[in-house]
């Protein structure tokens, strides 16, 4: 069975105060490794895509990097515009389907 | 594009009643998914289509029925509703492969919030 865990389950951060997400995970045949965003009220919104160890992917303020075991979003300089609740799922062998960790809820203070 | 819309956005239900969730994507996608969001669970799948006329269960499919009779729509019904299906309920689409041939990335509607008393 695929699992997903996310840590640490809240991060406060001062704007300009760079750290990281945590995504731990274990499954069968990965397909994928996902991170979305998604803010109070609203629909997870996609992010970034990985799909082999050593990757990495870049957007804006947001980098995603993937190992055998984990990835991380490293967040550079934040702003308060980058709080929300960020979600990692992982694809398994079973195409299609993803399975998401609990997430992150990231607050950045100005 | 309007990309995935869910209808409705809130709904009140008492218990034993029933309702229908609709879904519409215009991106034609072939996969389609049906999750519910609550505190500290986060997003559990309840059914999924990998194509029109295909249903399958997830990992919560009790309680609830699907049916995709056209591409670009994904129906959840609740027949008896239960105060345990109080939720969040998210839909979401997808291509059958990602880039690289890997999984694909969803793309997910609104949501539809759901209380039932």
């Amino acid at each position: 069975e695929d699992q997903v865990t996310q840590s640490p389950e809240a991060l406060r951060l001062q704007e300009g105060e760079s750290s990281s997400l945590n995504c731990s995970y274990t499954v069968s045949g990965l397909r994928g490794l996902f991170w979305y965003r998604q803010d109070p009220g609203k629909g997870p919104e996609f992010l970034f895509t990985l799909y082999s160890a050593g990757e990495e992917k870049e957007k804006e303020r947001l980098k995603a990097t993937l190992t055998k075991k984990e990835s991380f979003l490293h967040i550079t300089a934040p702003k308060p515009e980058d709080s929300a609740t960020y979600l990692c799922a992982v694809g398994g062998t079973n195409a299609g389907k993803s399975t998401f960790g609990d997430g992150t809820t990231l607050t950045v203070k100005p | 594009n309007a990309g995935v819309t869910q209808t409705p956005k809130f709904r009140v239900l008492k218990t034993g009643q029933s309702m229908t969730l609709l879904c519409a994507q215009d991106m034609n996608h072939e996969y389609m998914y049906w999750y519910r969001q609550d505190p500290g669970m986060g997003l559990r799948l309840i059914h999924y289509s990998v194509g029109e006329g295909t249903t399958a269960k997830g990992e919560v499919p009790d309680g609830y029925n699907v049916s995709r009779l056209k591409k670009q729509n994904f129906l959840l019904g609740l027949e008896s509703a239960a105060p345990s299906q109080t939720s969040v309920y998210f839909c979401a689409s997808s291509v059958a492969r990602g880039t690289s041939g890997g999984g694909p990335a969803q793309y997910f509607g609104p949501g539809t919030r759901l209380l039932v008393l």
